[in-house]
């Protein structure tokens, strides 16, 4: 088993549209989690970091179930360039583990 | 400005070459770490070092090697016993002791020719 899954997508939405995908984490003892965009041929880069109680960055919201094992990623009013790859990563203090990603396409 | 820089961008290797992949950051940070990715699929972890002078195999080293000398480097050697090594090679560093994440460089396009 993996140890961080995502749904691979795509999402295909229009502007303005709110989309939200999940991701599931297979280790417990995880305790830094982040999403991260990646563009095509491009590499990673950090969108957010999860906290526990949740968090929010301008439109994007990242919520943190630790009972379920598994972390979110919502975007609200979503922009033509929100259309990316967003990897959600999960570990510890020495090694984290990348999902496959979640493809999102915002259509105009 | 910091940042993680890895050279060179596309590479070519010849069957049964060695080839060398740099990685250097100037962001004092204790960790680095060396990824594949294959097109479609996630980031696959190669190797590791959490101090200079010690590393740690990751889940696909085989074919692979690496130092860590000092602090701002971390190469990573791409052996003539890797046998599939077409892909797109990331490395990233970190600081540990916190909820940090990695800074990835702008990553090595490696094709065998």
């Amino acid at each position: 088993r993996k140890e961080v899954e995502q749904d691979p997508g795509p999402f295909n939405v229009p502007e303005g549209a709110t989309v939200a995908f999940n991701c599931t984490y297979s280790n417990s003892a995880s305790q830094s989690f982040f999403w991260y965009r990646q563009d095509c041929r491009k590499e990673p880069k950090l969108l957010m970091s999860v906290y526990s109680s949740g968090n929010e960055d301008g439109r994007f919201t990242a919520q943190l179930n630790r009972a379920s094992q598994y972390i979110s990623l919502l975007i609200r009013d979503s922009k033509l360039s929100d259309s990316a790859t967003y990897l959600c990563v999960g570990g510890n203090d020495y090694k984290l583990s990348f999902g496959a990603g979640t493809t999102v396409t915002v259509r105009a | 400005d910091g940042g993680i820089t890895q050279s060179p961008k596309y590479l070519f290797r010849k069957e049964g070459q060695n080839v060398t992949l740099s990685c250097e950051q100037n962001l004092n940070h204790d960790a680095m770490y060396w990824y594949r990715q294959d097109p479609g699929q996630g980031l696959r972890l190669i190797y590791y070092s959490q101090i200079v002078n010690d590393f740690q195999k990751g889940d696909i080293a085989e074919g692979y090697s690496v130092s860590r000398e000092k602090k701002e480097s971390f190469p990573l050697t791409v052996t003539s016993a890797q046998k599939n090594p077409t892909a797109f090679y990331l490395c990233a560093s970190r600081n540990t002791g916190g909820n940090y994440g990695y800074t990835f460089g702008s990553g090595t396009r490696l094709t065998v020719v």
